[in-house]
């Protein structure tokens, strides 16, 4: 099983709403990442948990809150988002030793009214 | 500052044409190397990487890369492309810190 999965795949949300994505690897992975890709964009790095602990975070506001609960599974909750946070969330995972190799979800689609 | 540069935004080609998707890098030490594909609303593919070795790497669907350390430089290649390889590519590049950088990405288009 070489896969990375997210749910939901679409969200609309309203800017005073919270709702969370969900990212699960069952591969043995040690590294989890978020990206945030707008179109015709690369990928931006959000967030990385290494071991279960975060260890990247790159300045993203605090309306955006990861959680990584076990090394299978990593959430990231959304609170009074923006319109402008409307974007493609991308989940990626690492193995040990992966040299940096990363395998990515198909995303959740987010629209922000 | 660690850096990557794809310099084609947007190629166009008709099927059976040879392609070269140019990409540079700009780091300090180690560096591993990868292309990505992400094909039209599907998710990022990892196509080949490259960190130590031989520099010619050969990858899914027949495509390669080569390494030229000299230059700096990754660059994609395709000896006969197809309708189905019309997708984003993304090269990027890391340095085992769990941090990837992106290109900016090319935009390819195959028409038959």
């Amino acid at each position: 099983d070489t896969e990375v999965t997210q749910t939901p795949k679409h969200l609309v949300m309203g800017m005073t709403n919270k709702k969370s994505l969900k990212c699960e690897q069952h591969m043995g992975h040690r590294a989890m990442y978020w990206y945030k890709q707008k179109a015709k964009k690369p990928p931006e790095l959000m967030f990385v948990y290494s071991y279960e602990k975060l260890s990247i975070n790159e300045s993203v506001p605090s309306r955006f809150s990861p959680e990584c609960p076990n090394s299978s599974l990593l959430n990231l909750h959304l609170h009074a988002l923006q319109p402008e946070d409307s974007a493609l969330y991308l989940c990626a995972s690492s193995p040990p030793l992966g040299g940096d190799t990363q395998y990515f979800g198909p995303g959740t689609r987010l629209t922000v009214l | 500052a660690q850096s990557v540069s794809q310099h084609n935004h947007h190629v166009i080609l008709s099927e059976a044409a040879s392609l070269e998707l140019g990409c540079n890098y700009s780091y300090g030490g180690t560096v591993n190397l990868f292309w990505y594909v992400q094909y039209p609303g599907q998710h990022l593919q990892l196509l080949l990487k490259y960190f130590s070795g031989d520099p010619l790497v050969k990858g899914i669907k027949g495509f390669e890369a080569e390494f030229i350390k000299s230059k700096f430089s990754f660059n994609l290649r395709k000896p006969s492309v197809q309708w189905s390889d019309t997708a984003e590519y993304f090269c990027a590049a890391g340095d085992n810190t769990d941090k990837l950088i992106f290109g900016t990405g090319t935009r390819l288009q195959v028409f038959p």
